[in-house]
């Protein structure tokens, strides 16, 4: 079945610093992949959409150049957080959508990213 | 996208069939339904999706009523691994760009007991 690999999983770094998060299909090429954040008991809130070759859409209230998203290939969208802040804390999830299909999206398993 | 109602929470015996609803009563005639499933600390997996026919696969049966209002994920014998949040969401099946983002509500926890 469809795979797609999220690294790393889990990231504590220092207030001030920037990570980067990757996102990857295993074994299918994406031409879209998503971006979501997930605080403690809430459901997943998409952040933005990340298109192979063109600039990322953001949804309202997601700062851009706070959260740098890079989609360079079929196969890998990463997103960098930067000048991470404890706010920043929390569960980043990607998936990604096969494009030769016009199947569900499948998920990575999650990046938990906790900053002090 | 249609709005659906989950209820919050739901027991189930191990072993037993777990019937989870699912209300979409303002979906529109070209709206799938899909069902995906998160388990604490990993990201969702998808279960089973459908239009107006019932749908069976390896993890689940999706049954959807004839107006379409309204569905079932049927889990036929679950285990204690199913213990999980299940997120019903309805949406048009675009092959792509950002169209396709998925819009989840708060689920259902449903947890399997021995």
């Amino acid at each position: 079945g469809a795979v797609v690999s999220q690294h790393p999983s889990r990231v504590i770094c220092k207030s001030g610093t920037s990570v980067k998060i990757e996102c990857r299909s295993l074994d299918f090429q994406a031409t879209t992949m998503f971006w979501y954040r997930q605080f403690p008991k809430q459901s997943l809130m998409l952040m933005a959409t990340s298109n192979e070759g063109s600039k990322a859409t953001y949804e309202q209230g997601v700062e851009k150049d706070k959260f740098l998203i890079n989609h360079a290939s079929l196969t890998l969208s990463t997103l960098t957080v930067t000048s991470a802040h404890p706010e920043d804390s929390s569960f980043y999830i990607c998936s990604a959508l096969d494009r030769a299909q016009r199947g569900p999206q499948h998920f990575g398993d999650g990046t938990r990213l906790s900053i002090l | 996208d249609a709005k659906t109602t989950q209820p919050p929470s739901m027991d189930c015996a191990e072993g037993r069939a777990a019937n989870l609803p699912c209300n979409h009563s303002t979906i529109s005639g070209n709206e799938y339904v899909y069902w995906y499933r998160q388990i604490h600390s990993q990201g969702p997996q998808y279960i089973i999706h459908g239009l107006k026919n019932n749908e069976t696969n390896e993890m689940a049966s999706l049954i959807i009523t004839e107006d379409r209002k309204s569905s079932t994920l049927i889990l036929p014998h679950a285990t204690l691994r199913d213990t999980a949040v299940y997120y019903c969401i309805v949406r048009v099946p675009d092959s792509g760009g950002s169209n396709y983002k998925l819009t989840f509500g708060k689920g259902t926890l449903l947890t399997v007991n021995p």
